[in-house]
């Protein structure tokens, strides 16, 4: 079956940055595009961007535009996102979600979360 | 880019059903027939129960069904259960620039 497990939680102060790591199995990793999601506490569901694993092209919010790079290393089966410039704001619940199987405008699967937390 | 609109809040006792919407602009929800619905328990992640307006994933129940009209999507569920009990979030793709945006999220409480 298909399984996103993603690195710890993290504690950044600000002004820094934090990469954030999410294991695929279960189905062939560069076949389906890979999104990151993000949730603050009490706050609703926000995209940051996708990546094809397949030719490494993304696409990100123009929110996190600047400060946001997605990667992968297919040889792992890992997806990456790479946030800088952290501000308290950042804190939040991070999230891989992979693309459904018949489209790209859907999250069939989701990784449990990362927590990282912005504090000086 | 707006953010979808859903209630904060909706509640029915067990065996009843409910009916959630998720509000919209001509942008998102009203010019692609592309809105997904997703649940999510407290602490955990949330999960996919309905994709490209009406159509369910394998191993979600029948009792979810959601619709669209117009500038507004909605989630309903019947006969329900316990479990239900989650905040459910909609989700419509928004174009090539923006790619997609959620709702803020409706909390479902089970009586």
């Amino acid at each position: 079956q298909v399984l996103l497990v993603q690195s710890g939680a993290e504690v950044k102060k600000p002004g820094a940055s934090v990469n954030v790591s999410c294991k695929a199995s279960g189905y062939t990793f560069t076949t389906f595009s890979m999104h990151w999601v993000r949730q603050a506490p009490g706050q609703r569901l926000e995209w940051m961007g996708w990546i094809n694993p397949g030719n490494g092209n993304t696409k990100y919010s123009q929110k996190f535009q600047g400060r946001v790079t997605i990667t992968r290393d297919t040889s792992a089966s890992t997806a990456y996102v790479e946030l800088s410039s952290l501000r308290s704001e950042d804190t939040a619940v991070y999230y891989c979600a992979r693309r459904g199987t018949y489209g790209d405008y859907y999250f069939a699967y989701w990784g449990q979360g990362t927590l990282v937390t912005v504090s000086s | 880019q707006s953010a979808l609109t859903q209630p904060a809040s909706v509640s029915g006792s067990p065996g009843q059903s409910i009916t959630i919407s998720c509000t919209g602009t001509s942008s998102d929800v009203g010019n692609f027939d592309l809105v997904s619905w997703y649940r999510q328990h407290p602490g955990k992640a949330p999960k996919l129960m309905i994709y490209e307006v009406t159509k369910r994933p394998s191993g979600v129940s029948n009792r979810f069904s959601a619709s669209k009209s117009g500038n507004t999507a909605s989630l309903t569920i019947s006969g329900l259960q316990a479990e239900d009990e989650a905040e459910y979030y909609c989700c419509s793709y928004a174009g090539s620039s923006t790619f997609v945006v959620f709702g803020g999220g409706t909390k479902l409480t089970v009586l």
